[in-house]
This record gives structure tokens, C-alpha cells and sequence, in this order.
């Protein structure tokens, strides 16, 4: 199994402005997951990429995955309030279990 | 439609107590996850199913057992609750394993 690895592990932004994360990975995956955890809820799936794509959007969500670098970022444009929250990345890859990692803690001020 | 709802919401034990925390989804999602979440930490998968009669091990799955008699329901068991197993504990289910994950709002356990 391979654990996805967020960073930064806490960002501070100011309403209206883009929030940027990333994630990195150490072996190949057929897909990446991107969840939200709002505080003492369950986790809510974001966007999933998989291997052969580079680029998808939904609504203010932008997620970019390049493979050879290992590595994927979500962009969160416009952000609102309501954006804070913890933000996991799951590479995945068929026969192996879901790892998720420590998180990045977005806040976003109003 | 509920999505994935899971029993009790909160709990607190003796060591050495035991207890089944419940999952249900009804969704007809063949595949469903418990996890533990400690604080500022991920999840760690416990255990797993991809399907009804079947349980594979995950990450951390000592101190724990599973069943999945019927399809919507997922069982996470303690036979003896120790300290170390305070934790938040979330069920998920999924369409395909390498599919979207559905969680539940969470079973936050304590064990003194």
C-alpha cells in the first residue's frame, strides 16, 4: 500500500483568494482520490483522477496529476468559508489497500 | 436514501470490555471499509469487504474482527477493548474497490 503525502499540512487563506495543495506518491497508481473532511464528519469524495488523465475540473475544484513527478495538486478557487476543512489525497493502485494521509487543514478567513 | 449510517455515534468503554460498532449502507455497494482516525493523523483501513460472506485484513486490523452476513451491513467487533483502541472509527462502501468511497459520519470510541 502507498500513503498519499499532502502538503502543506496547514494552509491559511483569506476568503475569495485560491488555495493550492498537493500530493505526492511513490509507485505507479491507475488512480488519485481527493476527499474533504469537514471537523468530526466523514469524509465527502471531491474528484477522482485516474492514470492516463492530467487535468480535471468540478466547479471551483481543479485537480492536475503528472505521473512521472508522482505528484497531484487541487486547487480550490474562489475560496469561501465554508472551504475549511481537511483535504486527503489517495493514490490508489489495483490489489493494494486505500492509505490515506495526514491531511492538508485549510482555513479560510473571512 | 441514507448513504452509509453507522451505530452508536458515540461510546465509551472499560478495557477489556467488548463491543460491535454497525455499519449499514443502502446503496447495493459490494464493497465496504471500516477505518480508524487518530488525531492529526489519515485514516488506516482495519479491515475490508468486497462482498457479502467475505473480509480481508487492511492496514491495522489487530484487536479487531469483521462480519458481513448481509450485504448492507458491516460489523466492526472488539473482543477486548484496550486504551490504544481509542479512536474515531468510520465505515465506508463503494461501488468497485478502486471506486469513489462513501463514508458515515463516524463512531468516536474511548477506552479507559
Amino acid at each position: 500500500s502507498q500513503q498519499g503525502e499532502e502538503d502543506p499540512q496547514a494552509l491559511s487563506i483569506q476568503e475569495g483568494e485560491n488555495a493550492t495543495m498537493n500530493c505526492s506518491y511513490k509507485t505507479s497508481i491507475n488512480n488519485l482520490q481527493w476527499y474533504r473532511q469537514n471537523s468530526g464528519r466523514g469524509l465527502v469524495h471531491l474528484i477522482l483522477i485516474r492514470s492516463n488523465e492530467r487535468e480535471k475540473h468540478s466547479g471551483r475544484l481543479r485537480v492536475t496529476l503528472d505521473t512521472s513527478k508522482k505528484s497531484s495538486s487541487l486547487l480550490i478557487t474562489a475560496s469561501r468559508a465554508a472551504d475549511t476543512a481537511s483535504y486527503f489525497c489517495a493514490p490508489y493502485n489495483y490489489g493494494q489497500n486505500f492509505v490515506f494521509g495526514p491531511g492538508t487543514r485549510l482555513s479560510v478567513l473571512p | 436514501n441514507a448513504g452509509v449510517t453507522q451505530t452508536p455515534k458515540f461510546r465509551v468503554l472499560k478495557t477489556g470490555q467488548s463491543m460491535t460498532l454497525l455499519c449499514a449502507q443502502d446503496m447495493n455497494h459490494e464493497y465496504m471499509y471500516w477505518y480508524r482516525q487518530d488525531p492529526g493523523m489519515g485514516l488506516r483501513l482495519i479491515h475490508y469487504s468486497v462482498g457479502e460472506g467475505t473480509t480481508a485484513k487492511g492496514e491495522v486490523p489487530d484487536g479487531y474482527n469483521v462480519s458481513r452476513l448481509k450485504k448492507q451491513n458491516f460489523l466492526l467487533g472488539l473482543e477486548s477493548a484496550a486504551p490504544s483502541q481509542t479512536s474515531v472509527y468510520f465505515c465506508a462502501s463503494s461501488y468497485y474497490l478502486a471506486g469513489e468511497q462513501y463514508f458515515g459520519p463516524g463512531t468516536r470510541l474511548t477506552v479507559t
